[in-house]
């Protein structure tokens, strides 16, 4: 029974050539997080939705956007993907912010 | 804002033994505590969580310790298993209303010797 659902698990994209990501989830909870990680290092937070508000990190490239047309899924966009953005991207949610957070399996991102 | 320190970066542990792991934190407004579990190509589980206002949490043979005063806390798993192996990841959140994202520490490798 998946809870948070990502897909695909794996992408392959070209550098420079946009790439999005999708995440569901069937718990109803009002926060998606996106977040990257690369190899051997913790989870870094890209953004985050409450409900529709969007909330982004500072640190955030603003190659990076992300949209949720409803409450069930979230999307990530990555307008121009650079060599340096391969990396597992993790989907999560809570039910409030900043209650516990439910994490999907994550699409890791190849950029040739 | 939070800092969060793990160690060790990696663990090797014989089957049956105890592996500890532990995480310090720098801001004493931090009042939750989870822990992640990730295997290799997987999103990181949630296997246990703490919060400030208790001092031990145990569920099988998991537990967390928080000691607030010394702002550290630490996992423990007892009677291990292969399939404990796995990247392990400690987290603290703040309390502050607008600051409250979940700040991860750098994650232990645990491997555990059949």
């Amino acid at each position: 029974d998946a809870m948070v659902i990502q897909n695909p698990r794996y992408q392959v994209t070209q550098f420079g050539k946009p790439v999005t990501l999708s995440c569901s989830q069937t718990l109803n909870h009002n926060v998606m997080y996106w977040y990257q990680q690369k190899s051997s290092q913790a989870p870094k937070l890209l953004f985050h939705y409450y409900d529709k508000d969007f909330n982004n990190e500072a640190d955030t490239p603003d190659n990076f956007q992300s949209r949720r047309p409803n409450t069930s899924f979230c999307f990530l966009d990555i307008r121009s993907p650079g060599l340096g953005d391969a990396a597992m991207y993790l989907c999560a949610t809570s039910r409030e912010f900043p209650e516990t957070q439910y994490f999907g399996p994550g699409t890791r991102l190849l950029v040739l | 804002g939070e800092n969060v320190e793990q160690h060790p970066s990696t663990l090797s542990v014989q089957e049956g033994d105890s592996a500890v792991i532990k995480c310090t934190y720098s801001d004493s407004a931090s009042n939750y505590f989870p822990w992640y579990k990730q295997e290799l190509g997987k999103g990181p589980q949630l296997i246990i969580d703490i919060r400030s206002n208790v001092g031990e949490k145990k569920d099988q043979r998991i537990a967390v310790t928080l000691n607030k005063t010394a702002k550290h806390f630490s996992l423990h798993i007892t009677e291990t298993q292969p399939e404990d192996s796995a990247v392990y990841f400690c987290a603290a959140r703040l309390s502050n209303f607008g600051n409250e994202k979940l700040t991860f520490g750098t994650g232990t490798r645990l491997t555990i010797i059949p």
